[in-house]
């Protein structure tokens, strides 16, 4: 089990600028979330996929943030025409969802850092 | 709307002693998780216990336990001999059926040698 892993981990970009970060989930887990994490703060819930449907969208995430899991495996999360507000860590996470069973634990990737200048 | 408070921006404590991070949370809801995670500085978050709500026992891993009270909608922490690797920010958080968790805002914790 070699954990949940984020790319890049550092990213930093101009205002206006489109960037796209990946997360690789544990293997056997069918749900993938990302959650944003400012200074200081708890992470927020983005969204959330289940297998390769994307089940749950928070008002947090504008129309220029995009998340796709084509084939249930990896995701990436797209931010287009970057602004200062956007500067954040982007934290994915992963969890073994069974459909009756207890709610599993998720586990969380290293984030991606981002600074938007 | 589900809500979580961690009361205590930041604590400090010597190495081996006992120290306990508060965290209340608001809900209307009867079945649901709690959690607490450890974020040491710049590196990932690792869950360090979990508590499910129908369960009257509280939780223990090791040197962590919780004291978990549902009707009083608390949820606190105690780590018991200190180390200097517990420093780091530990974040309370809430899950219900809809399977996202909602996070407190964190207590910075100092392991002073």
């Amino acid at each position: 089990d070699t954990g949940v892993s984020q790319d890049p981990r550092h990213k930093i970009t101009k205002r206006g600028q489109n960037v796209t970060f990946r997360c690789d989930p544990i293997s056997e887990h069918n749900r993938l979330y990302w959650y944003r994490q400012t200074l200081g703060q708890g992470p927020e819930f983005l969204t959330y996929f289940q297998n390769e449907a994307q089940l749950e969208k928070s008002r947090l995430l504008s129309d220029r943030f995009s998340a796709e899991r084509p084939k249930g495996s990896f995701s990436t999360l797209e931010i287009q025409r970057t602004e200062q507000g956007d500067s954040a860590m982007y934290l994915c996470a992963s969890s073994s969802y069974t459909s009756g069973s207890h709610q599993e634990t998720q586990y969380f990737g290293p984030g991606t850092r981002l600074l938007v200048l | 709307a589900q809500t979580v408070t961690q009361s205590q921006p930041e604590m400090s404590v010597q190495e081996a002693e006992t120290v306990t991070l508060s965290c209340t949370y608001d809900t209307s809801e009867n079945n649901y998780y709690l959690f607490w995670y450890k974020q040491p500085p710049s590196r990932q978050m690792i869950l360090v216990i979990r508590q499910e709500a129908y369960k009257q026992q509280n939780a223990t891993e090791n040197r962590f336990s919780v004291n978990f009270q549902k009707a009083a909608k608390s949820f606190s922490l105690k780590i018991s001999d200190s180390q200097l690797g517990d420093t780091a920010m530990y974040f309370c958080a809430f899950m219900n059926r809809d399977d996202k968790i909602i996070f407190g805002k964190g207590t910075r914790l100092h392991i002073l040698p």
